[in-house]
């Protein structure tokens, strides 16, 4: 069964250092997410992406963050200068076209580490 | 009022046991619905979506209840292997557009021999 993957697995960086997460999507998906999950509470949405624009943000999502399509497979979010708060586990999903009942894949998540 | 509420357990039930999880949701304009399943520090995973006319997998019994704003889950005949949490999620947009999806905190199950 197709995948959504995630790299690195594990990210530690020290706080306001850049840090890059990346994703590979399901090859045949065109809309693309990111969402974090803090340890402990519930998983939140940071933004959506399709056709080569960002189509909807959170208010997480402020002007450190930054998503790219770079090539036709990779999908990656930067975080320009880490907080301590930007500590949790990064889940980039995507979904088929079509109606809004088909659901998201995930993959299985980069854990940050800022020190 | 929460978006996604859960009652967050954890419903402790032995091996074989029918267990109930409930969820109601802030939107009325709400589409979408369903239910994924997350392990300790993994990903969600899709269990399934929930349509209204109420839908099954297996085991698994989901119920939409739009006027009250309300989803369910049913496990029958529990296995060890369904301690998880339990994540109701919900797309507020209506069909179409770029769906975000909106997550309850989870409820925790956890199975006992």
């Amino acid at each position: 069964e197709p995948e959504v993957t995630q790299t690195p697995s594990h990210q530690v960086t020290q706080m306001g250092q850049e840090v890059i997460l990346r994703c590979v999507p399901i090859s045949n998906h065109l809309y693309f997410y990111w969402y974090r999950q803090i340890l402990g509470q519930k998983v939140e949405f940071l933004v959506s992406f399709y056709n080569n624009e960002i189509s909807e943000k959170s208010e997480i999502f402020d002007d450190q963050f930054s998503v790219e399509r770079p090539d036709g497979s990779n999908f990656t979010l930067k975080i320009r200068s880490t907080k301590l708060e930007d500590s949790a586990m990064y889940f980039c999903a995507s979904r088929i076209l079509g109606r809004g009942d088909q659901p998201q894949h995930f993959g299985d998540g980069t854990r940050l580490s800022i020190l | 009022r929460k978006e996604v509420e859960q009652d967050p357990g954890p419903f402790n039930v032995p091996e074989g046991a029918t267990v109930a999880f409930n969820c109601t949701y802030s939107n009325s304009a709400s589409q979408s619905f369903f239910w994924y399943r997350q392990d300790c520090r993994k990903e969600p995973k899709l269990l399934m979506s929930v349509y209204s006319s109420g839908n099954e997998d297996g085991r698994f019994t989901a119920q939409l209840n739009r006027a009250s704003q309300y989803i369910s889950l049913l496990i029958r005949d529990s296995k060890l292997s369904d301690s998880a949490t339990y994540l109701c999620v919900v797309n507020p947009r209506a069909a179409g557009g770029y769906n975000k999806l909106i997550f309850g905190a989870g409820t925790r199950l956890a199975v006992h021999p």
